[in-house]
Parts: C-alpha cells; sequence; structure tokens
C-alpha cells in the first residue's frame, strides 16, 4: 500500500459526460501528479500540483481540468468526454520540496474510466 | 527533452533464469532514473532509483539495476526469476526531484515454469 489513495476505482459513462477522479496524497507529501495510461498512449503525465498551486503541465486536454485543495487532496476533472478517454488515470504524490534529490513518485491505485 | 527507451515490449523467461529488462534513456542533464513494476489491475509499486549516488541500485525482490553513464543505460536484472516476477516493467526519467516522470512503453516480463 503506498499511502496514495484514488477514488473512484471503476467509472463508467458516456460520451459528452463530465466526471471528477479524486486523490489523496500520502500524509505530509505536498506534491499531486496525474498520469493517464492508455494501450496506444502509454503513461503520460498530465499536470503536476504543489501545495495547491499548478507547477507543472504535459499533455493535459483543455476538457481537462484539476486542482489542489487546502487539505492537498487533489481532484481531475473530464469534461465533454469522448470514448478515447478511456483509460486508467494515476494519481502520484511527493514530498516536493526543493532540493531534495531523492523525491519519490508513490502512486495510487489507480481509476479505470470506462467511456460507452 | 528526456525519452525513455525501453528495449522489448515483452520478455519471457523460465523461472530460476536471469531476468534482464533494457532501458536507455536521453537526457541533456543528469538524469533520475526509476523503475516501476505494475502487477494486473493494481498501481504502479517502485522498485529502486538512482539519483546520483551509487551506480549499482539495488531493490526490492532482488532486483538490481546499474547505471552506465556511457552506454545512456539503466537495465534492470534479478538473478533468478521467479513465478511471481510476472508484471509489467516501467523505466522512467526524470532531472529533477518534484519534477514529471517520463515514462518507458514498458516491457511485459512473463515466467515460465
Amino acid at each position: 500500500d503506498s499511502g496514495v489513495t484514488q477514488t473512484p476505482k471503476h467509472l463508467i459513462t458516456a460520451t459528452g459526460q463530465r466526471v471528477t477522479l479524486r486523490c489523496s496524497p500520502r500524509s505530509g507529501d505536498l506534491s499531486v501528479y496525474w498520469y493517464q495510461q492508455s494501450l496506444d498512449q502509454g503513461l503520460q503525465f498530465l499536470i503536476q500540483y504543489y501545495n495547491g498551486e499548478e507547477r507543472a503541465k504535459g499533455n493535459i486536454l483543455e476538457r481537462f481540468s484539476a486542482q489542489q485543495f487546502p487539505d492537498l487532496h487533489s481532484e481531475l476533472n473530464l469534461s465533454s468526454l469522448e470514448l478515447g478517454d478511456s483509460a486508467l488515470y494515476f494519481c502520484a504524490s511527493s514530498v516536493g520540496l526543493a532540493g531534495v534529490r531523492t523525491d519519490t513518485q508513490y502512486f495510487g491505485p489507480g481509476t479505470r474510466l470506462t467511456v460507452l | 527533452a528526456q525519452s525513455v527507451t525501453q528495449l522489448g515490449s515483452h520478455v519471457s523467461v523460465s523461472e530460476g533464469a536471469l531476468v534482464l529488462l533494457r532501458c536507455n534513456y536521453s537526457s541533456s542533464v543528469p538524469p533520475y532514473l526509476f523503475w516501476y513494476v505494475q502487477y494486473p489491475n493494481q498501481g504502479l509499486q517502485l522498485l529502486l532509483k538512482y539519483t546520483s549516488a551509487a551506480t549499482l541500485v539495488k531493490g526490492i525482490n532482488g532486483f538490481e539495476a546499474e547505471f552506465k553513464k556511457s552506454e545512456t543505460s539503466f537495465h534492470l536484472t534479478k538473478p533468478s526469476a521467479h513465478m511471481s516476477d510476472a508484471a509489467e516493467y516501467f523505466c522512467a526519467v526524470t532531472f529533477s526531484g518534484n519534477t514529471p516522470l517520463v515514462f518507458g512503453k514498458g516491457t511485459r516480463l512473463s515466467v515460465i515454469a
């Protein structure tokens, strides 16, 4: 158990809908990362938050957005869903302190999104 | 920009045989390198990491990896495969702590009895 929790575990929805994925980082971790895993694209970084602020952006679609709340949990919002958004979405967390050379990302179990 | 290439999308070994999973990286700055394992229907678990200390890194479950700068490689090895090692293995690179990981496409390891 990595200490990172994600809900829900599975999500089935229809095209055009909007869903929210939730992530709770390990206790004490300030950084949260979102990754998407799909068969054709592999594991791709979407977005990172550090202590409530957006820190880095990857291949995240404009239809997707995220935020990190004061209690450090994060939510990934996916809207106007398309069939191609079906994937496994992972959240990872790390301590995130500047200058920590051994900072390690610990991954949650993921949310499997199926868009029908 | 950084990138990772994992040679072989599928590797099959006999139980008790040497496991060798290949990873080559590209980075314009000294990299931090990681190996993660993903068991079916589970998240990614950290096996080991290189952060510029010792070049030979020992991880969990008997795995180790050696950082070779001249070859830009970080291959994962285990002397004797066990059935429980069957999983997907991902090599990842980043350029400092607290930065996103760039993953390879993964190598699926099958262990044959």
